[in-house]
């Protein structure tokens, strides 16, 4: 069955650094998504891509947070200038339609010292 | 927007008793109610959903009901194994533009003690 994939699993930064993260969806997907983890808490929204375009943003998608499909298959997710806060598992997520069961990747978890 | 609240955060239960975890939400234009199961360290993955239009749905030990009216719906485990222990999160998504944007409950942990 077909999977999300994320690259890296693991990704250890300094503050300040700009980190990307990134993300292999299910090739007939059309819909893709981040959200985040902080340890031990609930899942979050971060933001909806679709047709090579933002559909959607929670308030933590600020300005120092961008996604990009640089190509036919990745999806990425670049944090500018990392702050501590920002350490968290991300999850990238993919759906056929727009009114789809949305399919989780294994996640990259983010260490901002 | 969308507020979803689930409880218990915590269920402890014996191999073989059922378990019923339950979630409330907000935003009367939710229509969409997935459930998804979060082993430690790993993805979450989605165990059973349901939409609006039905009350039930049924897939072996694994239910899920639904009552619209008072905004909430729950998901219950028979037969529970060891296995079945992960933390648990329900959510409900608003059709929004035409997407669906989930909100998530903080997550249950069912452990299932052999």
């Amino acid at each position: 069955e077909p999977e999300v994939t994320q690259t890296p699993s693991h990704q250890v930064t300094q503050m300040g650094q700009e980190v990307i993260l990134r993300c292999v969806p299910i090739s007939n997907h059309l819909y893709f998504y981040w959200y985040r983890q902080i340890l031990g808490q609930k899942v979050e929204f971060l933001v909806s891509f679709y047709n090579n375009e933002i559909s959607e943003k929670s308030e933590i998608f600020d300005d120092q947070f961008s996604v990009e499909r640089p190509d036919g298959s990745n999806f990425t997710l670049k944090i500018r200038s990392t702050k501590l806060e920002d350490s968290a598992m991300y999850f990238c997520a993919s759906s056929e339609g727009n009114q789809e069961t949305q399919y989780f990747g294994p996640g990259t978890r983010l260490l901002v010292l | 927007g969308e507020n979803v609240e689930q409880h218990p955060s915590t269920l402890s239960v014996q191999e073989g008793d059922s378990a019923v975890i339950k979630c409330t939400y907000s935003d009367s234009a939710s229509n969409y109610f997935p459930w998804y199961k979060q082993e430690l360290g790993k993805r979450p993955q989605l165990i059973i959903d349901i939409r609006s239009n039905v009350g039930e749905k049924k897939d072996q030990r694994i239910a899920v009901t639904l009552n619209k009216t008072a905004k909430h719906f729950s998901l219950h485990i028979t037969e529970t194994q060891p296995e079945d222990s992960a933390v648990y999160f329900c959510a409900a998504s608003p059709s929004s533009g035409g997407s669906y944007i989930p909100t998530f409950g903080r997550g249950t942990s069912l452990i299932v003690h052999p």
